[in-house]
């Protein structure tokens, strides 16, 4: 099962920041956080991961809370090309699997 | 960055045959592949995990005997759909997991294969 909720869906309009809520409350000291998504008939897309530490890359930034119960993925420029279902996945150091969840369906409207 | 390709990209097939999807990684080796179905509007479900060399690892509920998987070099997995009925219509996924990892236990996805038994 699942170990994140996420709102359903989310709406953006293009050129400002879209940030996506993640809950991870079970969330255990060597679980990293990952954030996937899936434009429309497409495999999914890594986009950013992180274990404490805020992390940032071409892509987005990751912001995760001090007691790592919830992270926030920001997309600080929002395109219309960033509609999409929008993934938060915890993970265990070593393990292979990973586990989706229904994840946050993030509109951008121009 | 790290490129996984499917094929077929889609098929249709009649009820009762049998289809192939295959799963490659072209530019790094993978000892490790998953395959993932999805229907429509709900998200991605494990379907089993893909040792090169060795038999799949089934997720609960998944019939082994109708869904063969085959990982036999580190860079070719493929799933095979036995007597595919309309209800294996569905998209299937597969990803990779690099034999050198760029990032700690990255995985890269496919495209994607949209099977449509008739």
């Amino acid at each position: 099962d699942a170990k994140t909720t996420q709102p359903p869906s989310m709406d953006c309009a293009e050129g400002r920041a879209a940030n996506l809520p993640c809950n991870h409350s079970t969330i255990s000291g060597n679980e990293y956080v990952y954030w996937y998504r899936q434009i429309h008939s497409q495999g999914p897309q890594y986009i950013i991961h992180g274990l404490k530490n805020n992390e940032t890359n071409e892509m987005a930034s990751l912001i995760i809370t001090e007691d790592r119960k919830s992270s926030t993925l920001i997309l600080p420029h929002a395109t219309l090309r960033d509609t999409a279902v929008y993934y938060c996945i915890v993970r265990e150091q070593g393990a292979q699997k990973l586990v989706f969840g229904q994840g946050t369906r993030l509109t951008i409207n121009p | 960055g790290a490129v996984v390709s499917q094929h077929p990209s889609w098929v249709i097939c009649k009820s009762g045959t049998s289809v192939k999807i295959e799963c490659r990684s072209l530019d790094f080796q993978a000892t490790t592949m998953f395959w993932y179905r999805q229907f429509p509007k709900q998200s991605l479900m494990l379907m089993a995990t893909s040792n090169e060399g060795s038999k799949a690892t089934y997720e609960q509920g998944v019939e082994k005997d109708k869904f063969l998987i085959n990982h036999a070099s580190l860079t070719l997995s493929t799933l095979t759909v036995t007597s595919a009925h309309p209800e294996d219509s569905s998209f299937y996924i597969c990803s990779a997991r690099p034999l050198r990892d760029r990032h700690p236990y990255e995985q890269y996805f496919g495209p994607g294969t949209r099977l449509t038994v008739t």
